[in-house]
């Protein structure tokens, strides 16, 4: 069964550092999304993508963040300088379409840490 | 904008017993999809069942099934037959069928104890 990759399952980094977590969406989904989820917390909306541009992005998702589709199958989240508060679970997600089949699949998250 | 409530942080229910877990929701839109996820101890997100606004028909998939009220913006989950491994963290979670709009918007989660 096709599934969401994402990698590495846990990041450790200092803060001020430069992240990138990895993500490989679903071969055939064309929107693409990020989430984070703050330990014991909700899981929050950070960015949707689609046709290599950005379609929507959250409040969270500010000019420290970034989302590049760099090769047709991967999909990044870069966080240019890390902050203790981003420590978090972050979740790739992707679908077929916006309308149509609309379940969005998610990656098993990746936990980034802060340190 | 739309939000999501699930009043109920914790519950808990007996092997084979039957439970229900709680969402409403707010919004101003007519035709919009709702969800429920789960999220076991592996953190990992798995949808569950997911219900389109303009259907009159309650979803049902095997053990799990909703009770979906339009009127009073209602979305809950019937668990039957509660097994152990249905324990996990559950969320509601709604997304907009209209405009640019393709978010999930999640709820603060229900954490659901099944005991022997």
């Amino acid at each position: 069964e096709p599934e969401v990759t994402q990698t590495p399952s846990h990041q450790v980094t200092q803060m001020g550092q430069e992240v990138i977590l990895r993500c490989v969406p679903i071969s055939n989904h064309l929107y693409f999304y990020w989430y984070r989820q703050i330990l014991g917390q909700k899981v929050e909306f950070l960015v949707s993508f689609y046709n290599n541009e950005i379609s929507e992005k959250s409040e969270i998702f500010d000019d420290q963040f970034s989302v590049e589709r760099p090769d047709g199958s991967n999909f990044t989240l870069k966080i240019r300088s890390t902050k203790l508060e981003d420590s978090a679970m972050y979740f790739c997600a992707s679908s077929v379409g916006r309308r149509l089949n609309t379940e969005a699949f998610f990656g098993q998250g990746t936990r980034l840490t802060v340190v | 904008a739309q939000t999501v409530t699930q009043s109920q942080p914790e519950m808990s229910v007996q092997e084979a017993e039957t439970v229900t877990l709680s969402c409403t929701y707010d919004t101003s839109e007519s035709d919009y999809y709702l969800f429920w996820y789960k999220q076991p101890p592996s953190r990992q997100m798995i949808l569950v069942i997911r219900q389109e606004a303009y259907k009159q028909q309650n979803a049902t998939e095997n053990r799990f099934s909703v009770n979906f009220q339009k009127a009073a913006k209602s979305f809950s989950l019937k668990i039957s037959d509660s097994q152990l491994g249905d324990a996990a963290m559950y969320f509601c979670a709604y997304r907009s069928r209209t405009g640019t709009a393709s978010k999930l918007t999640f709820g603060t989660g229900t954490r659901l104890q099944v005991t022997l």
